[in-house]
């Protein structure tokens, strides 16, 4: 099955500055790559999302980029602020098994 | 909307004790799905179900029971609980699954 890795598993960042983190998916077949932002005591809620049909995609200050050659693809969070603190999980699908597998989390810390 | 609801938010079981954790969406929603979440594990997917009559085994199956009698409803049943099994459980619903998952606010469980 498909198997991806995240990293880094913390994240300390001063508010303003960027945040980027960066997973890795086994599955070449894999076509479809989530991002969630669980915050404490939440669940996990969808915050952007790319297709392998596109590299990069943005959504105000978050924007995700995806390299299909190197089955990588990262989050960058600009301009960071205290609510950006959580726990981040990519994840990836391909779709035809109906699952989708997320990696172990990022928790970030914005510093005020 | 109510969107995903689960119950209990918090269970404490005996080892062997069963339950069904309940899981509730009001999206008409094809897609639900299982998750546990573990400290540096992730989300890890136990059973999902493509639409009402249909499940299936996700990553850890081994000591879950789902049923999907409904559209609406997908509950998760612990037939003897294990130590093992201590861990926060996630519901979560989608229109597909590469599609936006919606997930509830979890349930803790604790089997001493």
């Amino acid at each position: 099955g498909e198997n991806v890795e995240q990293h880094p598993s913390t994240l300390s960042v001063q508010e303003g500055d960027s945040a980027v983190i960066k997973c890795t998916y086994s599955d070449s077949a894999s076509n479809y790559f989530p991002w969630y932002k669980q915050e404490l005591g939440k669940g996990p809620q969808l915050i952007i999302d790319i297709r392998s049909n596109v590299g990069e995609k943005k959504d105000q200050r978050i924007a995700v980029t995806l390299n299909k050659t190197a089955k990588h693809f990262s989050l960058h969070i600009t301009e960071t602020q205290p609510e950006d603190s959580a726990v981040y999980f990519c994840a990836a699908s391909r779709g035809n098994d109906y699952k989708l597998s997320f990696g172990a989390g990022t928790t970030v810390t914005v510093r005020a | 909307n109510a969107g995903v609801t689960q119950t209990p938010k918090f269970q404490v079981l005996k080892t062997g004790q069963s339950m069904t954790l309940q899981c509730a969406q009001d999206m008409n929603h094809e897609y639900m799905s299982w998750y546990r979440q573990d400290p540096g594990m992730g989300l890890r997917l136990i059973h999902y179900s493509v639409g009402a009559g249909i499940t299936d085994q996700g990553e850890v199956p081994n000591g879950y029971n789902v049923s999907r009698s409904t559209t609406e409803d997908f509950p998760l049943r612990l037939l003897s609980a294990a130590p093992s099994q201590t861990s926060v459980y996630f519901c979560a619903s989608s229109r597909w699954i590469q599609e936006t998952q919606y997930f509830g606010p979890g349930t803790r469980l604790l089997v001493l």
